[in-house]
Order: structure tokens, then C-alpha cells, then sequence
């Protein structure tokens, strides 16, 4: 089945630890892309990437790294979460020609800083 | 900076109705446009997306429209259910943008 897995559902961690939220998709999509979403406020990205090894900084990158060495993975790592970077986080693909293209979600993860 | 807006922000009517949801955008060179339903605290499933050159899309009771020149979109819903309480968002796949979304509540 087509799909992107986000792992984990739900998580809650302390202020400080490390933590890294997987995203794999088996589509062969080369565009894969992070978005948080917060009440009120929407769905804002994180970082995106086109192509493997290439990424590049979304609405609301800062506390957030990612990297993409292989096409299906696109990890989102926090290296020293904060309370504000409580939230609901979803992981999106869309095939090469994601203009014209549309986006597949994964379940989300929740994610709780204390 | 692209914006994308969605009105209303929430909206209630009873079951039967028809109904319709916007969607304006600020980038009018649009390559397509996609509708999302999401239910609360759940994921996000795609329900229609439109691209640049066509002007509707339909899928049972749902029809989606764009217009380019006016850099707006529409859902239209017919024959509305309870089921279809959700939140629906419209992305520009342009950047990747999210309007805000609309909360609909359909009354039985």
C-alpha cells in the first residue's frame, strides 16, 4: 500500500533531550516535506526537500533540523526541544513534478515538551 | 509572500444543505490546488485537486472549482451529512501553502 509513516504517533519528552521523528515513504516521491500544525494558527512548514541531499528552510525552521540521504527517509530532529515546540506534526511527499502533483500525509505525530 | 485565505473560519448548518467553502489565494500563477478534509486530531486525506488548466473537479457530492484570474477556489458540498463535519483546507502547490482551514459542523 502507498503510504508515508510517520513514527512516532505520540510522543513526550523534557526540555533538552534530543529527539528524532522518522518519515518514510515508498511512493519514489522525490519531494518530502515537515509541517507542524498549532490551533489557530494552521499547518506551517518546516523544511522541505526536492531531491535527496537537497533541503531547504520552510516558514518556521528555527529549533529544526532535517536531512535526506536516501529518497524514502526524511527525518525531522530536534536537538534541544523546547515547550513551544509542542505540537502536532505531519510529514508530507509528492512525486518529481510536485507542481503538478498531490501531497500524501502521514498520521501525524504528537508531540508533548514538558 | 504567498498568502492563502480561507472563509468562513467555521461554519454550522443543518443536515441537507448545500454549502460552499473558499479558498483566495495572492499567487495567481498557480500550478494546482488541492482540498484536504481532516478530522480532529487525526490526519489530513485529500479530497480533490485542480490543476492550472482545469476549472473543475468533482468527486461524488464534491465539486472544486479555481479561478486563476481571481486567485480563488471553491468545495462545493451538496446534500450535506453529519459525516461531513470536519475541517477542510485548501494547499497552493505552488509553495506549499495552507489556508487556515474551515471548521464545518453539519447538524442532524
Amino acid at each position: 500500500e502507498a503510504q508515508v509513516t510517520q513514527n512516532p504517533r505520540y510522543l513526550i519528552t523534557v526540555t533538552g533531550k534530543k529527539l528524532t521523528v522518522t518519515c518514510s515513504q515508498n511512493m519514489n516521491h522525490e519531494y518530502m516535506s515537515w509541517y507542524r500544525q498549532d490551533p489557530g494558527l494552521g499547518l506551517r512548514q518546516i523544511y522541505y526537500s526536492m531531491n535527496v541531499e537537497v533541503t531547504d528552510k520552510g516558514d518556521v525552521p528555527e529549533g529544526y533540523k532535517v536531512s535526506r540521504k536516501e529518497k524514502r527517509n526524511f527525518p525531522l530532529i530536534l536537538e534541544s526541544p523546547s515547550p513551544n515546540q509542542t505540537s502536532l506534526y505531519f510529514c508530507a511527499s509528492s512525486p518529481g513534478d510536485s507542481f503538478n502533483s498531490p501531497l500524501h500525509f502521514g498520521n501525524g505525530t504528537r508531540l508533548t515538551v514538558t | 509572500k504567498q498568502e492563502v485565505t480561507q472563509i468562513p473560519a467555521a461554519l454550522s448548518v443543518p443536515e441537507g444543505e448545500n454549502l460552499v467553502l473558499n479558498c483566495s489565494f495572492t499567487d495567481s500563477a498557480i500550478y494546482n490546488l488541492q482540498w484536504f478534509r481532516q478530522d480532529p486530531g487525526k490526519g489530513l486525506t485529500s479530497l480533490l485537486l485542480i490543476q492550472s488548466s482545469q476549472r473543475e473537479q468533482t468527486s461524488g457530492r464534491l465539486n472544486a472549482s479555481l479561478d486563476k484570474s481571481s486567485g480563488r477556489s471553491t468545495l462545493y458540498i451538496a446534500a450535506s451529512q453529519p459525516g461531513d463535519s470536519a475541517t477542510y483546507l485548501c494547499v497552493h502547490n505552488n509553495d506549499m501553502r495552507f489556508g487556515a482551514g474551515t471548521r464545518l459542523t453539519v447538524k442532524p
